[in-house]
């Protein structure tokens, strides 16, 4: 079955990075982009941005700009997400989900069981 | 950006209930509205693509509807596992923008 799998929680001081990965699985890696999508504790979802997994083109949320990478290694079907200089404020659960449909007007089926990042002192 | 308005932000209900929630977009998306559910401590699920469609594996109870700005998310009949929080997510436009979600409580 289609799976997206994350990899586990991390802990990081303020004004380092965290990467995330997304183990992607059960339909044609490139055939589909990937996109992240973040949720603060007991808040709701914002998007990060997407990336193609067919030629690795990106888009990002302006909140994000400068700020974030995003990457896919084809051989291994996995999506990769770094953000750069952590604040507390980006604590949060951070998903990928593959996207169905329209390039860039399509839905987010499924996703990653997400990864808590904390960023604490 | 679009800002998709959802209502109400939470709402207590019994089983069997009919349940209506609504969502609204700052101007003209089509059809690209898609609904999630999520529960406590998952992942979001889709559950409605393209304002109308069921996604495979929900149950019929689940209806979607609307076009351009408004649109429903409606569940005819409220069973147990219904409860947890939905979240409306527009596509027509760079960048997505989700609702702010509507908890479904038990009454």
């Amino acid at each position: 079955q289609v799976q997206l799998v994350q990899s586990g929680p991390e802990v990081k001081k303020p004004g380092a990075s965290v990467k995330v990965s997304c183990k992607a699985s059960g339909y044609t890696f490139s055939s589909y982009g990937i996109s992240w999508v973040r949720q603060a504790p007991g808040q709701g979802l914002e998007w990060m941005g997407w990336i193609s997994s067919y030629n690795g083109n990106t888009n990002y949320a302006q909140n994000f700009q400068g700020r974030v990478t995003m990457t896919t290694d084809t051989s291994t079907t996995t999506a990769y997400m770094e953000l750069r200089s952590l604040r507390s404020d980006d604590t949060a659960v951070y998903y990928c989900a593959r996207e169905v449909g329209a390039i860039a007007r399509g839905w987010f089926d499924p996703w990653g069981q997400g990864t808590l990042v904390t960023v604490s002192s | 950006d679009i800002q998709m308005t959802q209502s109400p932000s939470s709402l207590s209900a019994s089983v069997g209930d009919r349940v209506t929630i609504t969502c609204r977009a700052s101007q003209y998306i089509s059809n690209n509205l898609n609904w999630y559910q999520q529960k406590p401590g998952k992942a979001p699920q889709l559950f409605i693509y393209s304002a109308s469609n069921l996604q495979t594996g929900v149950p019929s109870r689940f209806s979607g509807s609307g076009s351009g700005t408004d649109f429903t998310l409606t569940i005819s009949s409220l069973q147990p596992e219904d409860f947890a929080s939905y979240y409306c997510h527009q596509s027509y436009t760079s960048p997505p923008t989700f609702g702010g979600g509507t908890k479904v409580g038990i009454k």
